[in-house]
């Protein structure tokens, strides 16, 4: 089956910029959508569409697509940034995948 | 403002079956389509199928084929997940979320049910 890869986990300093990467064979073809979840809550849309950010979300978050990797890119990172980040996109049958998130750290 | 919001949590026994829901509002809720979210404890997201409550499509993840039905009634905006019977396993949060259609993002979310089985 298909799959996103994402690493496990990512730690930065406040005001350093946070870069998750999510890998799929799939990607040149089909949009990367970003996905922020807090503990105790339900993933909002951060990017959509590799690179468009939805109205209501921070300058900050910025998408980027290269080949078989898509980028989440946070600029200047806030402690209210800490959260797991999934990347969605569809396989090749159009069933949506998403990868094993990533736990950002905010140290 | 979109919401989506969903019946409360469950609590039940394995073999029994359950049915949870999903209420739109502030949308035409048969224009959009309504998908499913499995979060299992400490785990990530997992895709399980999505409906349009227009024409009742349906399209489920191969994993989660036959294990649940997806379901919809456009007249009371209302989108439901469903089992016949459930396993321990099934123990999650799942969470119904929006989509403008089937290769597009899920822009609103409703704020999970938690659904626990045990003996």
């Amino acid at each position: 089956s298909y799959e996103l890869t994402q690493p496990p986990s990512v730690s930065v300093s406040p005001g350093q910029t946070a870069r998750i990467t999510c890998s799929g064979d799939a990607l040149p073809k089909q949009y990367a959508y970003w996905y922020q979840q807090k503990p105790g809550q339900a993933p909002v849309l951060v990017i959509y569409k590799d690179t468009k950010r939805p109205s209501g979300i921070p300058e900050r978050f910025s998408g980027s697509s290269s080949g078989t990797t898509v980028t989440l890119t946070i600029s200047g990172v806030q402690a209210e940034d800490e959260a797991d980040y999934y990347c969605q996109s569809t396989d090749s049958s159009g069933t949506r995948v998403f990868g094993r998130g990533t736990k950002l750290t905010v140290l | 403002e979109v919401q989506l919001v969903q019946s409360g949590a469950e609590m039940t026994k394995p073999g029994e079956s359950l049915k949870i829901s999903c209420k739109g509002s502030a949308y035409i809720f048969a224009n959009y389509w309504i998908g499913w979210v499995r979060q299992m404890p400490g785990k990530g997201l997992e895709w399980m199928g999505i409906i349009y409550p227009g024409d009742s499509d349906t399209r489920y993840s191969p994993s989660f084929q036959g294990q649940v039905t997806i379901s919809a009634d456009k007249s009371i905006n209302t989108a439901y997940l469903q089992w016949s019977s459930l396993k321990a396993s099934d123990t999650a949060m799942y969470y119904c979320a929006r989509s403008l259609g089937v290769d597009y993002e899920l822009d609103s979310w409703g704020q999970g049910t938690l659904v626990t089985v045990a003996s």
